[in-house]
């Protein structure tokens, strides 16, 4: 049975930084490409990142590039979402998602999801 | 990133059909993308539903009910969802989801509710 599980959300004051993880279990977490998405309160979905089987290929959505990176541990079968300078519009439910692909030219749909991961940035 | 857009609401009555739409800006051809379709009920996350690109290039995700479906109207830039035979179950919110040549965009979401 497919499992990922987020942690690491929390509250944290404008401007500082969190780290996510996500850890799998369940399937070959090298052969797949992961991503997270976030939801922010009573609001749609938000693709926010997505790395490649070997890291080889990342994308970040326009609204956190320069302050999020993602990587990937294959030999702990875990996820990373690392978030500087956090900003009141991150706060969000943070999903990390398995990729129906590897990731390597191009990304696919998410087949399975966390249950999330709950960042609340305010001072 | 662009922006798909989605009616924040539809309502059909159970046993018929709804059909839910994502338009693409106008610089995005709906013809060169696949769709994706998820659904999320509350307090849970998203379910992957189907992806259509053409009616020889679609799929449907495990489990899903064939009365789920996908198409496209190039005529208006739209990728459709089309649910027949409602159910109370069917009630929830859908998004659709393009993959740009700069990163994954989901529309806004539609919220469907079956009276």
């Amino acid at each position: 049975e497919v499992q990922l599980v987020e942690s690491g959300g929390g509250l944290v004051q404008p401007g500082r930084s969190l780290r996510l993880s996500c850890a799998a279990s369940g399937f070959t977490f090298d052969d797949y490409a992961m991503h997270w998405v976030r939801q922010a309160p009573g609001k749609g979905l938000e693709w926010v990142s997505g790395i490649s089987w070997n890291s080889g290929s990342i994308g970040y959505a326009d609204s956190v590039k320069g302050r999020f990176t993602i990587s990937r541990d294959n030999a702990k079968n875990s996820l990373y979402l690392q978030m500087n300078s956090l900003r009141a519009e991150d706060m969000a439910l943070y999903y990390c998602a398995k990729d129906r692909s590897g990731g390597s030219g191009y990304f696919d749909y998410f087949d399975y999801w966390g249950q999330g991961t709950l960042v609340t940035v305010s001072s | 990133q662009p922006v798909l857009t989605q009616p924040p609401s539809s309502s059909a009555s159970p046993g018929e059909s709804a059909r839910l739409t994502c338009t693409l800006p106008s610089d995005i051809n709906v013809g060169s993308y696949n769709i994706y379709w998820y659904q999320q009920k509350p307090g849970s996350p998203p379910r992957y539903l189907l992806y259509y690109y053409s009616d020889s290039d679609k799929g449907q995700g495990s489990g899903v009910p064939s009365r789920f479906s996908g198409s496209k109207d190039a005529s208006a830039n739209t990728g459709i969802l089309l649910i027949s035979g409602l159910q109370s179950e069917d009630e929830a919110d859908y998004y659709c989801m393009i993959w740009p040549s700069n990163g994954g965009v989901f529309g806004g979401g539609t919220k469907l509710t079956v009276l």
